[in-house]
């Protein structure tokens, strides 16, 4: 089975920390991919990865950036943390192609304070 | 740009009965893929359907089926026998290119005993 794990569940940070969000993937997925999750917005992009140091931007990619140094961990990171960045992180990881399963992670629910 | 719409945040059926949760999307796109994820409470995001829109046949996976109706851009989630263990949000996908999802707002169903 795919496993896709991220580094915390729950989080608490102090506004204007730096903030790292740990992904990894045990299947050998090529793309790796970012969301948050808010009420009433679904899930939107942040950033994703097609191979090892290789990022796009998602929808919303303000406040945020990424590092893929090896092809099974895909790091998020807030430069400065915000209020406005209190949310539900999730992870997912694929195979290239068209029409392939996302395979998520179990989330990290930030708190800015 | 692509949009996806869920126009119903919260829905309820009974267990034993069918429930039909709807989704519209907008691309420009000829060929695109449609997707419907389950997030169960404090569990990880699941496939659960898929279907690819040059394909005229409805997707069918055991008790899911969809609805794809191409020319009015809509992709409608069937549940037959609903099941406690449906419980979740659900959420309609679309993807044009590069397993780049695009998703809907999410729909609570709640299956009643």
């Amino acid at each position: 089975d795919v496993k896709v794990t991220q580094s915390s569940r729950y989080l608490v940070k102090r506004t204007g920390e730096k903030v790292f969000l740990e992904c990894v993937q045990d299947m050998d997925h090529e793309n790796m991919f970012w969301y948050r999750q808010d009420p009433g917005l679904g899930l939107r992009l942040i950033y994703f990865s097609y191979d090892v140091k290789m990022k796009e931007k998602g929808d919303i990619p303000e406040g945020y950036s990424v590092s893929r140094e090896k092809k099974e961990r895909f790091s998020l990171i807030l430069e400065s943390a915000s209020t406005n960045q209190t949310s539900m992180y999730l992870c997912a990881s694929s195979l290239a192609g068209l029409a392939v399963e996302q395979y998520f992670g179990p989330g990290t629910r930030l708190t800015v304070t | 740009a692509q949009t996806v719409t869920q126009s119903q945040p919260e829905m309820s059926v009974q267990e034993a009965e069918t429930v039909t949760l709807s989704c519209t999307y907008d691309t420009s796109e000829n060929n695109y893929y449609l997707f419907w994820y389950k997030q169960p409470p404090s569990r990880q995001m699941i496939l659960v359907i898929r279907q690819e829109a040059y394909k005229q046949q409805n997707a069918t996976e055991n008790r899911f089926s969809v609805n794809f109706q191409k020319a009015a851009k809509s992709f409608s989630l069937k549940i037959s026998d609903s099941q406690l263990g449906d419980t979740a949000m659900y959420f309609c996908a679309s993807e044009t290119s590069g397993s780049r999802l695009t998703f809907g707002e999410g729909t609570q169903l709640t299956v009643n005993p």
